[in-house]
């Protein structure tokens, strides 16, 4: 079955700081990947998505490339803000399925 | 627009109770799926429904049922309840298909168990 195995946290960094989440995923078929965002006290989020091999998804100086032969989709961002302390969580579907699996979630705190 | 919404926002039971959670999708999504999250976890998948039709099902028992309605909108009933059932429960929606639309989520709803 489909799979999602997320870095796991927390994760706290210094505003401005480089941030990377590692994301592997098993799957069936052919999976679309995204990222979801639970900001506090706020419901889901999707932050960006990806739907085949090689393609980057980009938002908010977020980004993550769909690794097919590392099944990997890492998310990046070069500079992160305060703002961007939340919860973050991979996920995917693929080509067989009618669900979002996700993975356990990381949560970020930034510090200014 | 308004998002998906969801009510109660929060709901107290106690164990053998049963609860019934409420989604409205957003205008013009004909897809609903439900999804459990315990504290400190991802979410879990438990239905989809489209077009009123139940179109997958997660791994949970069968006190779980839910149903849609045909103005799109659809419940959640959790019968015999236990300390465990005790998550926050996600509805999102999305136009068809989640392997080409995007799924929007509600707030959701905090069910505790006591």
């Amino acid at each position: 079955g489909n799979s999602v195995t997320q870095m796991e946290g927390p994760v706290t960094l210094s505003e401005e700081a480089f941030l990377t989440i590692n994301c592997t995923y098993t799957a069936t078929g052919y999976p679309s990947l995204f990222w979801y965002v639970q900001y506090p006290g706020e419901g889901l989020q999707l932050l960006l998505k990806a739907t085949k091999a090689d393609d980057k998804g980009s938002n908010k100086g977020f980004e993550a490339t769909y690794r097919k032969e590392t099944t990997s989709f890492h998310l990046e961002k070069g500079s992160v803000q305060v703002s961007d302390s939340a919860v973050y969580f991979c996920a995917l579907t693929s080509s067989n399925d009618y669900k979002l699996s996700f993975g356990a979630g990381t949560t970020v705190t930034v510090r200014a | 627009d308004a998002g998906v919404t969801q009510s109660p926002t929060h709901l107290i039971k106690t164990r053998g109770q049963h609860v019934t959670l409420r989604c409205s999708p957003i205008s013009g999504h004909k897809s609903v799926s439900w999804y459990q999250q315990v504290l400190g976890q991802g979410p879990q998948f438990i239905f989809q429904y489209y077009e009123k039709e139940e179109r997958g099902r997660g791994n949970f028992p069968d006190r779980f049922s839910a149903r849609q309605f045909p103005n799109y909108s659809s419940e959640l009933n959790v019968n015999a309840l236990l300390l465990g059932d005790s998550a926050l429960y996600l509805c999102a929606s999305n136009l068809q298909d989640i392997r080409e639309d995007t799924q929007y989520f509600g707030p959701g709803t905090r069910l505790t168990v006591l």
